[in-house]
């Protein structure tokens, strides 16, 4: 099965600017999620989709943060505007909804994000 | 709360040798679930092993095992015959559940750099 799709692979991108990310899962996952994982830490959930309805966003600065999941299939993540902290890989992940996500989630390759 | 530690920033092995890396995690719930990803540096998390909490067999899965010890919350990956390919990221995670919504989240430990060496 093919997995899951992210773009860009890199962006770089100068402080107050507008960036977006967009994710396209395995297909039939009914969850999406969008991770930030800054250099030397783990992946911290940015916010977690279940079809196109929000299950978890409590992580997520909705002040510059934004995401959506249109017909519970792709998604994308934005930021506007970019704060020099921002620099960071957004890793997208889809899994089959509960309880079958306890198999583990797939991954895509992320978005390495340098704001300057 | 729930976290998980991983206490060895970096390690490495030399090709062909068994290498254990290692993981706490702290929890008041009885049933999870433990998992072990590998991010090589193609940056994509993938999934080595995973671990119900309600076994007491340790998983494997080929040259990957673990050995958890529920009573001292200890995780640690047990990566036999170590090949070059095996050089990455190690990261440690605990599956919590949400009960207002019956969905589960992740919790990742800081990660173990692991490099083999020829």
């Amino acid at each position: 099965e093919a997995g899951v799709a992210q773009s860009p692979r890199y962006k770089i991108i100068e402080k107050r600017q507008s960036v977006a990310f967009w994710c396209n899962p395995i297909s039939g996952h009914a969850t999406l999620y969008w991770y930030q994982q800054i250099l030397g830490q783990g992946p911290k959930l940015l916010i977690q989709f279940q079809n196109n309805g929000v299950v978890d966003d409590s992580q997520l600065p909705k002040d510059r943060f934004s995401a959506e999941r249109l017909k519970g299939v792709d998604s994308t993540l934005k930021i506007q505007p970019a704060k020099l902290e921002d620099s960071a890989v957004y890793l997208c992940a889809s899994s089959q909804p509960p309880p079958r996500s306890l198999d583990g989630y797939t991954f895509g390759s992320g978005t390495r994000l340098t704001v300057v | 709360a729930q976290t998980v530690t991983q206490s060895q920033p970096e390690m490495s092995v030399q090709e062909a040798e068994t290498v254990t890396l290692s993981c706490t995690y702290d929890t008041s719930e009885n049933n999870y679930y433990l998992f072990w990803y590998k991010q090589p540096p193609s940056r994509q998390m993938i999934l080595v092993i995973r671990q119900e909490a309600y076994k007491q067999q340790n998983a494997t899965e080929n040259r990957f095992s673990v050995n958890f010890q529920k009573a001292a919350k200890s995780f640690s990956l047990k990566i036999s015959d170590s090949q070059l390919g095996d050089t990455a990221m190690y990261f440690c995670a605990f599956m919590k559940h949400r009960a207002t919504s019956g969905t589960y989240k992740y919790i990742f430990g800081t990660g173990t750099r692991l490099k083999v060496l020829a």
